[in-house]
C-alpha cells in the first residue's frame, strides 16, 4: 500500500469549511483513497473513499488530484463535534483487506 | 444493529495473567480485524480474517498473543502471559469482504496491565 503524509495537526473555526490534506503520491492505479477519523477514546469511523473522481456524501466531500497524488477532505460546515484524528489511508479496494493507519491530522474545531 | 460488540470494555489485570478479549462482529459481516492502539505506536493491525480463516497474522507481536475465530458470530483475542507492555486500547471491526469498502469498529477494550 502507498504511503500517505499529512500535517499532524490543524485548527478550524466552528461553522467555517474544514480542509484537511492528504498526500500520496507512490499510489498505484488500483489503489483508492480512504479518510476516517477518530473522536478521542472511540474507535475509527469511516467518512469517504475515493479512487479518482471527486466524492461527496452525507459527511463530507473527497477532492482527488487529476494525477492522483494527493487529496482533500473537506468538512464543509465545522462543528465542535468533528474535533478529531483524521486519517488518510491509501490501499487496494474492497473491505476485506486490512488498513494501515498512519498518525493522521488533528483537527481542533473551535467557537 | 447492535454493531460490534466488544467485552469487556476494560480490564486491569496483574503481569503473567492469561487475558482474553472478546469481538461480535456485526450480522452478516465476513471480515473481522483486530487492532491495537498505544500513544507510541498507534493503531496497528494484529490480524484480520475473512470467512472466519486468518488472513494475516503479521501483526502479533509474539507467541503470547492468539486469536481465534470459531464462527461467523465471535472471536477472541488471547494473551498469555500477560506483559505491561500489552496495555493498550484494543480495537475489533467488521466489514463485508466484497460489497463495502467500510470497516465498522468496536469501542475497543482497554487493557491494563500491571
Amino acid at each position: 500500500d502507498a504511503k500517505t503524509t499529512q500535517p499532524p495537526s490543524m485548527d478550524c473555526a466552528e461553522g467555517r469549511a474544514a480542509n484537511l490534506p492528504c498526500n500520496h503520491s507512490t499510489i498505484s492505479g488500483n489503489e483508492y483513497v480512504y479518510w476516517y477519523r477518530q473522536i478521542h477514546s472511540q474507535g475509527p469511523q469511516y467518512i469517504i473513499h475515493g479512487l479518482k473522481n471527486n466524492e461527496t456524501n452525507e459527511m463530507a466531500s473527497l477532492i482527488i488530484t487529476e494525477d492522483r497524488k494527493s487529496s482533500t477532505l473537506i468538512l464543509p460546515h465545522a462543528t465542535l463535534r468533528d474535533t478529531a484524528v483524521y486519517y488518510c489511508i491509501v490501499r487496494r479496494g474492497g473491505a476485506g483487506t486490512a488498513l494501515i493507519f498512519g498518525k493522521g491530522t488533528t483537527l481542533s474545531v473551535s467557537s | 444493529d447492535a454493531g460490534v460488540i466488544q467485552s469487556p470494555r476494560h480490564e486491569v489485570t496483574e503481569m503473567g495473567q492469561e487475558v482474553t478479549l472478546r469481538c461480535k462482529p456485526i450480522s452478516g459481516h465476513n471480515s473481522l480485524f483486530w487492532y491495537r492502539q498505544t500513544m507510541m505506536r498507534g493503531l496497528e493491525l494484529l490480524i484480520y480474517f475473512n470467512n472466519n480463516v486468518p488472513i494475516d497474522d503479521s501483526g502479533m507481536p509474539e507467541d503470547r498473543f492468539s486469536a481465534k475465530m470459531p464462527n461467523a458470530s465471535f472471536s477472541t483475542l488471547k494473551i498469555q502471559p500477560s506483559e505491561p507492555r500489552d496495555s493498550a486500547v484494543y480495537f475489533c471491526a467488521s466489514s463485508l469482504t466484497r460489497q463495502a469498502y467500510e470497516q465498522y469498529f468496536g469501542p475497543g477494550t482497554r487493557l491494563t496491565v500491571t
